[in-house]
């Protein structure tokens, strides 16, 4: 089976930086994707990681480790606008799973 | 260009009632993944529709089924509703089967009494 472990939430400061952790135990493993959704709306992708190391996007940035099954999601320049749930979900190259979603991590910010 | 429709957008069933939800992929787009969001278990994977075909298939039972016909768009259907059916629905489309960029519809939000 799969499974994806993620704080269930994360408070931090506007303006600051903020780091959601990720690790994962799959049975097949393509890549660690990152959504953000916010509360009513629809889940949007944000960035997505197949190899080792960083990708940046703007003021976010996403990390993987393939050999700790791990990976983070880094915020910067934290604004209010940014107060989310996010979700880490891996791509297992599919069979019954899909992209198999965590539990989500509901950021908030605070002025 | 248009994102991703889902009707309708909200519904009260009654359990033992079946219900069918309908999505609009982005246009181009040939894949269509459906997935059940609730609070406690979070997004969990229902079905991955390409080219007609079910690709794959999350660990829900067979009351929940789904169709993709020829223009892409896609419904699922729950039949022999009961209360924990109860439950955000959404539809996801992407270019091929397996992206990792998925885009994702507003939801369906089904409510079973």
């Amino acid at each position: 089976g799969q499974s994806l472990e993620q704080p269930s939430e994360v408070t931090a400061v506007e303006g600051a930086i903020v780091q959601i952790n990720c690790t994962y135990q799959t049975s097949g493993f393509y890549g660690l994707s990152w959504y953000q959704q916010h509360d009513g709306g629809a889940p949007t992708f944000l960035s997505y990681n197949g190899l080792d190391g960083l990708e940046e996007t703007g003021r976010f940035s996403s990390f993987l480790s393939r050999s700790d099954s791990y990976g983070y999601l880094l915020l910067q320049e934290l604004q209010m606008k940014d107060s989310a749930s996010y979700f880490c979900a891996v791509n297992s190259g599919g069979g019954a799973d899909g992209l198999t979603f965590g539990k989500g991590t509901h950021l908030i910010i605070q002025p | 260009k248009a994102g991703v429709t889902q009707t309708p957008r909200y519904l009260i069933k009654t359990r033992g009632q079946q219900v069918t939800l309908s999505c609009s992929p982005i246009s181009g787009h040939r894949s269509v993944s459906w997935y059940q969001q609730t609070p406690g278990q979070g997004l969990q994977f229902l079905f991955e529709y390409f080219s007609e075909t079910q690709r794959n298939k999350g660990n829900f039972p067979g009351r929940f089924s789904g169709r993709q016909f020829s223009n892409s768009r896609s419904e699922m259907n729950v039949s022999t509703l009961e209360l924990g059916d109860s439950a955000l629905y959404l539809c996801a489309s992407s270019l091929r089967q397996g992206d990792n960029e998925q885009f994702f519809g507003p939801g369906t939000r089904l409510t079973v009494l």
